[in-house]
Formats: C-alpha cells, sequence, structure tokens
C-alpha cells in the first residue's frame, strides 16, 4: 500500500521489555518523525530523521532509540519499557527540507500499553 | 524555545453556530499549519499557511496568519456535526541554519451539538 504504515497497530507488553514498532513509507520522503500523543500534552517529537543514517533527538528522547538504514523504514526500540511510555505513537513523514515546507503526512498510529 | 498555545482547548457549539479556535506561538515564524484528528484515528492536514496574511479556506472551515501577532485563527462557520473532531495548530520556525521540527499546539477537542 502507499503511503505511510505503522505497525503493530496494537501492542501491550511488560515493564522491562524491550519494544520495537516499525514505520514505513512509500514517498522517498526524505524526513521522518515519532510523536507520542499522551491527554495533555498533545504530541511530543521523540526523534526525527532527515536522511537515512542522520537522527536527532527531540523533546522527548530518553528511553528511545531509532535508527534509519534505509531511506523508507524508521524503527523506534523502547530499551526497556516503562508504564510512562504507554501512549499512542504516531510516525510522520515529510517531503521537501523543513527549512522550505514543512507539512508532515501522519501513519495510523501504535498504541501501546505498558503493564 | 517555541512554544504554541491553543485555546480553547475544549469547545462545545451547537449546529449552526460561529467560532473561532486561536493558535499563538512565541517565535518568529512564517509557517504554520493546521490538523485535524478524528477519535482514534491519524492527523490529517487541514491547511498550510506559509506567509503573513495568508488565508485558506475549505468548506466551513477558514484559517488565517498573522505573523506579526504570532497568531493563527481557525473560523468556523455554521458548525455541523461532521467537524467534532480535535484541532491542532503546528509552527515550525523556518530557520535555514538547520531542521526545525513542527511543534504542536496541545489541540482543541470541538464538539458539536445538535
Amino acid at each position: 500500500d502507499a503511503g505511510i504504515t505503522q505497525s503493530p497497530r496494537y501492542k501491550i507488553t511488560e515493564t522491562g521489555r524491550q519494544v520495537t514498532l516499525m514505520c514505513h513509507q512509500t514517498w522517498s520522503h526524505s524526513y521522518m518523525f515519532w510523536y507520542r500523543q499522551d491527554l495533555g500534552h498533545g504530541l511530543r517529537l521523540i526523534y526525527y530523521s532527515a536522511a537515512a543514517d542522520i537522527t536527532d533527538k527531540g523533546e522527548v528522547p530518553d528511553g528511545y532509540v531509532v535508527s534509519r538504514s534505509k531511506t523508507e523504514n524508521f524503527p523506534l526500540t523502547l530499551e526497556s519499557a516503562t508504564r510512562s511510555q504507554t501512549s499512542v505513537y504516531f510516525c510522520a513523514s515529510s517531503d521537501i527540507a523543513p527549512w522550505v515546507y514543512n507539512e508532515q503526512f501522519f501513519g495510523p498510529g501504535t498504541r501501546l500499553t505498558v503493564l | 524555545e517555541l512554544k504554541v498555545e491553543q485555546n480553547p482547548l475544549f469547545l462545545s457549539m451547537q449546529e449552526g453556530k460561529n467560532y473561532t479556535i486561536y493558535c499563538n506561538y512565541s517565535t518568529t515564524s512564517d509557517r504554520l499549519y493546521w490538523y485535524r484528528q478524528d477519535p482514534g484515528k491519524s492527523l490529517e492536514s487541514l491547511f498550510v499557511l506559509l506567509s503573513n496574511g495568508a488565508v485558506k479556506q475549505e468548506g466551513r472551515l477558514m484559517a488565517s496568519l498573522d505573523t506579526k501577532a504570532r497568531l493563527s485563527t481557525l473560523h468556523i462557520t455554521a458548525a455541523v456535526h461532521d467537524l467534532s473532531a480535535t484541532y491542532f495548530c503546528a509552527v515550525d520556525t523556518g530557520e535555514e541554519s538547520g531542521n526545525t521540527p513542527l511543534v504542536f499546539g496541545k489541540g482543541t477537542r470541538l464538539s458539536v451539538i445538535a
């Protein structure tokens, strides 16, 4: 399917386990982003990537790891999940460099529950 | 640090009425984005405003940008139930020196009632 997809859509895990959320886009967009959405906080940026092998921290990066070996994939790993990481995670991508135009397109989201 | 504030955060309005959602931001920017999110769904791009005085309209929604006041408005005309959703504004500083990811407001949850 064309566009941006995330998997899994729902995940329940336990405290201390490692979890990887996948994001895949078919547009060949250069930029990709990970956000978490929590009630009362809106969307907060976790990590972003300008291109393959280039990543940078966002507002709330602690406890998360990202990689980007291929342009189309941007996995997000929770190395040791904590209850505070229970959230809805959105992946997004954008085409043109942010300093020109920065409309981002969002994936469907992954609802993660950490017990 | 760029901060984006929306108000109101919750809005219940009657069908057929008009209302405005406000988005204020703290640093210079001439690029602002409005998104819509339905319950349990992803974010959908509504408007992209790229200059001072920009105005975009689609259906019953109209967005405008005043960069001098650091303010964008989303005006709803003659609300209908289908407009019930959460609306987010997002801003980037447009700096050429580096990447500037979007900073989102906390969203305005709109409920249109009969």
